[in-house]
């Protein structure tokens, strides 16, 4: 049974960088596609962006400029950089195994969230 | 990149049946057969219910179905019960590797 579990501060501060990494139980990092999804509290799901096992990224637009997802796939973790962070990126971050395969595509395991709060 | 529009709220009585749609472009849901929903309590993280717009994630009760039709696609909850009331939220592939969701639809079991 895969499992996540992200870990990072949960306060950082404004134009700081955002930093946080997801390690995986149970299973391989490899074959798999793995993503950071976001949500801002009382608001919706935003997709970050993803990283496969061999290095490949792909990130959402808007925060492109500013976000880096790196893997180490001999700790088996990926994780999260986010620079120059305002209250805007205040939010619940998730880490998930997005499953990206011919006729299959989700994010299916997801770990619990992990509150980051963007202040001084 | 727009999020897909959903409907802020909808609500049923138990045992009837619910319909919560997703609207895309011709970029996202209209393009391509690559729509998940998810279901999201209070405080939880969010659950895979359905993918690839109508295939059934393990463990998911048969209540719970999905389709497409051009732009929208729907999630359909029948035979509606207490534990259904949550968030649930679209998901579709916007092509260039790119992944948007919906809003959110909070479902509210009267």
């Amino acid at each position: 049974q895969v499992q996540l579990q992200a870990s990072g501060p949960g306060l950082v501060r404004p134009s700081e960088t955002l930093s946080l990494t997801c390690s995986v139980s149970g299973g391989s990092i490899g074959t798999y596609y793995w993503s950071w999804i976001r949500q801002p509290p009382g608001e919706g799901l935003e997709w970050i962006g993803y990283i496969y096992y061999t290095g490949a990224t792909s990130y959402t637009p808007s925060l492109k400029s500013r976000v880096t997802i790196s893997v180490d796939t001999s700790k088996i973790q990926f994780s999260l950089n986010l620079r120059s962070v305002t209250a805007a990126d205040t939010a619940v971050y998730y880490c998930a195994r997005h499953i990206l395969e011919p006729g299959r595509e989700a994010f299916d395991i997801w770990d619990q969230g992990t509150m980051v709060t963007v202040s001084s | 990149q727009s999020a897909l529009t959903q409907p802020r709220s909808v609500s049923g009585s138990p045992g009837q049946s619910v319909t919560i749609s997703c609207t895309g472009t011709n970029g996202d849901v209209g393009g391509y057969n690559y729509v998940s929903w998810y279901q999201q309590y209070p405080g939880k993280a969010p659950k895979l219910m359905i993918y690839d717009v109508s295939k059934r994630a393990s463990g998911v009760p048969d209540r719970f179905s999905g389709s497409k039709s051009g732009n929208t696609a729907s999630l359909t909850i029948s035979g509606l019960q207490a534990e259904d009331e949550a968030d649930y939220y679209c998901c579709s592939y916007a092509g260039s590797y790119l992944r948007v969701f919906g809003g959110g639809t909070k479902l509210t079991v009267l």
